[in-house]
């Protein structure tokens, strides 16, 4: 399974757009990106996932650029219930293993 | 019904007991998982059952024994476990069979505490 690379932590102040980046430079050609956060004291929440092209739905947008060594999720207008630990994953459906690394803590801040 | 559930929500047991944490979803998913998750650490995957059968065992210890009566219920058996098991043990599940099985729908866990 290709590994991910996130910053640890971030902040963005409430009402802007918070970019969460991730590296994924040794992801295949057969396996997706997949974003996930957990908000403090629940389970993970699927957000998004894409395999090429750009994605948008009505949590985010997720950007994959034309090489996919590397991908953005977007909160277009993030609010203080978005605080929480973002985990940008490569899934393959060969091993069907969804595997979390350490994630990105994001803080909004009023 | 997009919900998955897992009971009890805590449970606090010695070395020596026998519990079970429960899990159960009614999406019709046939593919459901546990995870374990340490204090500040990421969900590390245990097992996964696919219609019904164990198809990944990360190779967890003995003293973790998972069981799926049918493919609704996940249960996970506990017995002679040692204080560092202590954790939030995370059930989820996936719709199964090739489609978009990378999302999957978590319970909100059960904090395990072991004395």
């Amino acid at each position: 399974d290709a590994k991910t690379t996130q910053p640890p932590s971030m902040d963005c102040a409430e009402g802007r757009a918070a970019n969460l980046p991730c590296n994924h430079s040794t992801i295949s050609g057969n396996e997706y990106v997949y974003w996930y956060r957990q908000i403090h004291s629940q389970g993970p929440q699927y957000i998004i996932h894409g395999l090429k092209n750009n994605e948008t739905n009505e949590m985010a947008s997720l950007i994959i650029t034309e090489d996919r060594k590397s991908s953005t999720l977007i909160l277009p207008h993030a609010t203080l219930r978005d605080t929480a630990v973002y985990y940008c994953i490569v899934w393959s459906g060969n091993t069907g293993k969804l595997i979390f690394g350490q994630g990105t803590t994001l803080q909004v801040k009023p | 019904d997009t919900e998955v559930t897992q009971t009890p929500k805590h449970l606090v047991m010695g070395m020596t007991n026998k519990k079970s944490l429960k899990c159960e979803q009614h999406m019709g998913h046939r593919a459901m998982y546990w995870y374990k998750q340490k204090a500040k650490k990421p969900p590390e995957l245990m097992f996964v059952y696919s219609y019904e059968k164990l198809s990944i065992n990360e190779s967890v210890p003995s003293r973790f024994s998972p069981e799926c009566p049918n493919s609704s219920l996940l249960n996970l058996h506990l017995h002679a476990l040692q204080p560092e098991d202590s954790a939030l043990y995370l059930c989820a599940s996936s719709q199964g069979s090739g489609r978009n099985t990378g999302e999957l729908f978590f319970g909100e866990g059960s904090r395990l505490t072991v004395l």
